[in-house]
């Protein structure tokens, strides 16, 4: 059950640089996409999301992209900070529920 | 800020043994759901709950699973007859509606 892929299991990027982390999805009924940022030991934290009505949407230096023909999302952090370093999930959920489905995630490393 | 805590932090346990795993959601939260993540793996669906049942559940969650919610506050995962491979973080999580959802810290169960 591969439905939501990250195929970068892992990021480092520069402190005040862009990062951006990808995400594909198979399922066409997946209509709400978010992201999740995670530190080791706890739960992950939502950090954005869009439905599928929108192609774009920004929450101060976190910005979500979605091309729906291409079943493709990012997310883009400007500028990276360390404290940003952790690993990122996105999620998808379809129309028809609310169950979400997540990625294998992507560790970000952001070097001072 | 509001936030799910979950206990215990950490569970020990024997194989076949039973573990109830618990959770207080946000309060006015009305749709609860239990995930779990394997050690590497990415973060899966299990069950979720809304209006006192089951709304969703995965192939996951089969008979050896059970949720409950005893009072108005709690909501439980209970394993009966745990397997070596059961051994897991578990993550409660609830939301408002069909959106954002807010993770618990994780209960990290190891099934000796």
């Amino acid at each position: 059950d591969q439905q939501v892929k990250q195929n970068s299991p892992s990021l480092s990027v520069q402190e005040g640089r862009i990062s951006i982390l990808n995400c594909d999805y198979t399922n066409s009924m997946f209509d709400y996409f978010l992201w999740y940022k995670k530190y080791p030991a706890e739960g992950p934290t939502f950090l954005i999301s869009i439905s599928s009505i929108k192609d774009k949407n920004e929450d101060g230096r976190f910005t979500v992209f979605l091309n729906k023909s291409a079943k493709h999302l990012s997310l883009h952090i400007v500028p990276s900070q360390p404290g940003d370093s952790a690993v990122y999930f996105c999620a998808a959920s379809p129309n028809t529920g609310n169950q979400f489905y997540f990625g294998t995630g992507t560790s970000l490393t952001v070097i001072p | 800020e509001p936030e799910v805590t979950q206990t215990p932090s950490h569970q020990v346990t024997q194989m076949g043994q039973e573990v109830i795993l618990r959770c207080v959601p946000i309060s006015n939260h009305l749709y609860f759901y239990w995930y779990r993540q394997i050690l590497g793996q990415k973060v899966e669906f299990l069950v979720s709950f809304y209006n006192n049942e089951i709304s969703e559940k995965s192939e996951i969650f089969d008979d050896q699973f059970s949720v409950e919610r005893p009072d108005g506050s709690n909501f439980t995962l209970k394993i009966r007859s745990t397997k070596l491979e059961d051994s897991a973080m578990y993550f409660c999580a609830s939301s408002e509606a069909r959106d954002r959802q807010f993770f618990g810290p994780g209960t990290r169960l190891t099934v000796l």
